[in-house]
């Protein structure tokens, strides 16, 4: 089962715009991340957001975290071509798993 | 450091025969995942282990079979191929439920 599911499915924008993406999950967790998947590769650790925490940043990156809401939003500031990815949200269930939804295509426009 | 490393990369199989998935780590890490990737699909946990000698079956283990006698190494096995498990497959590592390292990945077709 999807645990979470990001929205939009794509997004394109050009160059030095932000781009915000948005996840959505079930139940309860203590914990999500989010990845960064570049075409044809592994997917890449970004950020990791606890449940006791609202926002957090790194480097152009800013996630934040809504735990009544059950979302978190990615945040990519002025970005840039090489941003053009896919992200993934994931998140912890009961046990030692994570649960990815199935992504936004990034598309960053030069 | 080779991180999580994949092998083989690429591989065609036809419907019926076996094969092995090889994913190594070099970080002394406890858990190691395998998931498989498809189109708009996101990705499955297939299998997982949370230390050496242990095994968990994820969201879609049917059909494979893992081993994990090395903390190191962590083996997905394919008895019988099935089209239906043409995929793009995907190991990884953490230290905990926490951030995962992954590997290159190994593009399957099953004819």
């Amino acid at each position: 089962s999807q645990q979470g599911e990001e929205d939009p499915q794509a997004l394109s924008i050009q160059e030095g715009e932000n781009a915000t993406m948005n996840c959505s999950y079930k139940t309860s967790i203590n914990n999500l991340q989010w990845y960064r998947q570049n075409s044809g590769r592994g997917l890449v650790h970004l950020i990791l957001i606890r449940s006791n925490e609202r926002e957090k940043h790194s480097g152009r990156l800013r996630v934040t975290l809504d735990t009544s809401k059950k979302s978190s939003s990615l945040l990519i500031t002025a970005s840039r071509a090489a941003d053009t990815a896919s992200y993934f949200c994931a998140t912890d269930e009961a046990g030692n798993k994570l649960v990815f939804g199935a992504g936004t295509i990034l598309r960053v426009k030069s | 450091n080779a991180g999580v490393t994949q092998t083989p990369k690429f591989r065609v199989l036809k419907t019926g025969q076996s094969m092995t998935l090889l994913c190594a780590q070099d970080m002394n890490h406890e858990y190691m995942y395998w998931y498989r990737q498809d189109p708009g699909m996101g990705l499955r946990l297939i299998h997982y282990s949370v230390g050496e000698g242990t095994t968990a079956k994820g969201e879609v283990p049917d059909g494979y079979n893992v081993s994990r006698l090395k903390k190191q190494n962590f083996l997905l096995g394919l008895e019988s191929a099935a089209p239906s498990q043409t995929s793009v497959y995907f190991c990884a590592s953490s230290y905990s439920i926490s951030e995962q390292y992954f590997g290159p990945g190994t593009r399957l077709t099953v004819t």
